[in-house]
Order: structure tokens, then sequence, then C-alpha cells
């Protein structure tokens, strides 16, 4: 079993419906998230983290972590063709831990 | 502000010869990782640097991948005798601090290619 997981589409989506991006996670001492853009040929951008329970919004993206079930997922509303790219999934173990240990990522195709 | 810059952004060699990656982190951030992306392996640890603590060098996959951190700033990545295999891009990130709630942030990375 992969330490990240995701499902590695793609993932098409209309214009303006919202997007539903899943990873998974073995490891319980996991503490942060991460979720980061990469557009082909470029590096990852960070578009959003989040370190508790529940939900955490910033504008059009919505991050929902739930450490019981070891699962956090990334919600694109309103969906624009310039979304389409890899998402890429990123876990931090322990309090003081360094590494991220990214999954296999997401390619998100959202169509006109 | 700038960003995490990385030089050169290509990088063609022969297989066996050395090779240097420099980066440079955002100002003020203290620590420093390197990852590298390659098709099949997705994006991996290498190595990373926290002031003057010791370096975390877990991800390195051979005794040919060294790195060195001048200053507490700028860093180098060296693969010495390259193989086709090291043939990828290497990344580079930093953060504000090595906790848990600092986030990391890439430079453009460098695609080497190993001929």
């Amino acid at each position: 079993q992969k330490e990240v997981e995701q499902n590695s589409g793609p993932l098409s989506v209309p214009e303006g419906a919202i997007a539903s991006l899943n990873c998974t996670y073995s490891d319980r001492g996991s503490q942060s998230f991460f979720w980061y853009r990469q557009y082909s040929g470029k590096s990852p951008e960070l578009i959003m983290f989040i370190y508790s329970n529940g939900d955490k919004e910033d504008g059009r993206f919505t991050a929902q972590l739930n450490k019981a079930s070891q699962y956090v997922s990334l919600l694109i509303r309103d969906s624009q063709p310039s979304d389409s790219a890899t998402y890429l999934c990123a876990v931090r173990v322990g309090a003081a831990g360094n590494k991220l240990t990214f999954g296999g990522g997401t390619r998100v195709l959202v169509k006109p | 502000g700038a960003g995490v810059s990385q030089s050169p952004s290509n990088k063609v060699t022969e297989k066996g010869k050395d090779v240097e990656l420099r980066c440079d982190p955002i100002s003020g951030h203290t620590a420093l990782y390197w990852y590298r992306q390659s098709l099949g392996q997705g994006l991996e640890f290498l190595i990373y640097f926290q002031g003057n603590s010791a370096p975390d060098k877990s991800g390195l996959p051979s005794d040919r991948f060294s790195a060195e951190r001048t200053g507490g700033s700028v860093s180098t990545l060296t693969i010495q005798r390259t193989q086709q295999e090291d043939s990828a891009v290497y990344l580079c990130a930093s953060s504000r601090g090595g906790g848990a709630d600092h986030e990391q942030y890439f430079g453009p990375g460098t695609r080497l290619t190993v001929t």
C-alpha cells in the first residue's frame, strides 16, 4: 500500500461544475496536509493546506480533512478551463516532520 | 517577493559526468528541501536542511548524491558519475521553518537529462 494514494484520473468535469478530488494516507501520525497544483512542464504550486479536521475554504477551493478515516479531499467550485492540471496531495508526518510524501496526483480536465 | 530560484533550468550531461544543481531559497526561509520528480516515480524527497542542524539525508538514493548548504542560504545538489536513471526534474523547496505548520514553496526545477 502506498503511503499517499490518489486516483490518477483523468477527472473530466464540465466548466462551472464542482471537481472533487480525494486522497487517502496510511500513516495515522500524519499531521499536515497540502494540495499542490501542477501544470504540465511546471513545478508544483501550493494552493491549500489544512491541519485540523473539518473544512477549510479559500476562494473556489475547499479542503476537507477526516483524520479518523485518513482521507483529505479538495473541492474546486465553478471549475474553469484554467483549473485543468494535475493536483498533488502531500502529507507531512509528525509535529517536527519535515519531508512531504506525495501522492501520484490526479489529472483534472475542465471542458468548456 | 522573489520565490525560490534554481539553476540551470535544463542540464544535459553524458553518462558518468558529475553535475551540480543550485537552489536559492526564499529570503528568510530557514528550511530547504530537495525533491526529484520522474515519470513512474512521482515526486520523492531527497534531502532536508534546517538551520545549523545536521541535514536529513534519508531520501538520497545512493552515495553518488550529496548536497550542501552554505551560510544557511544557497544549496548545491551534486550528482557524481551520473547514470541514465538520474534523469528527472530536480525540485528545490523552502519554508519559513521546519515545523509541521510551515508550508513548502517550490522553485521552477532543473530538468536533468543524462545521455
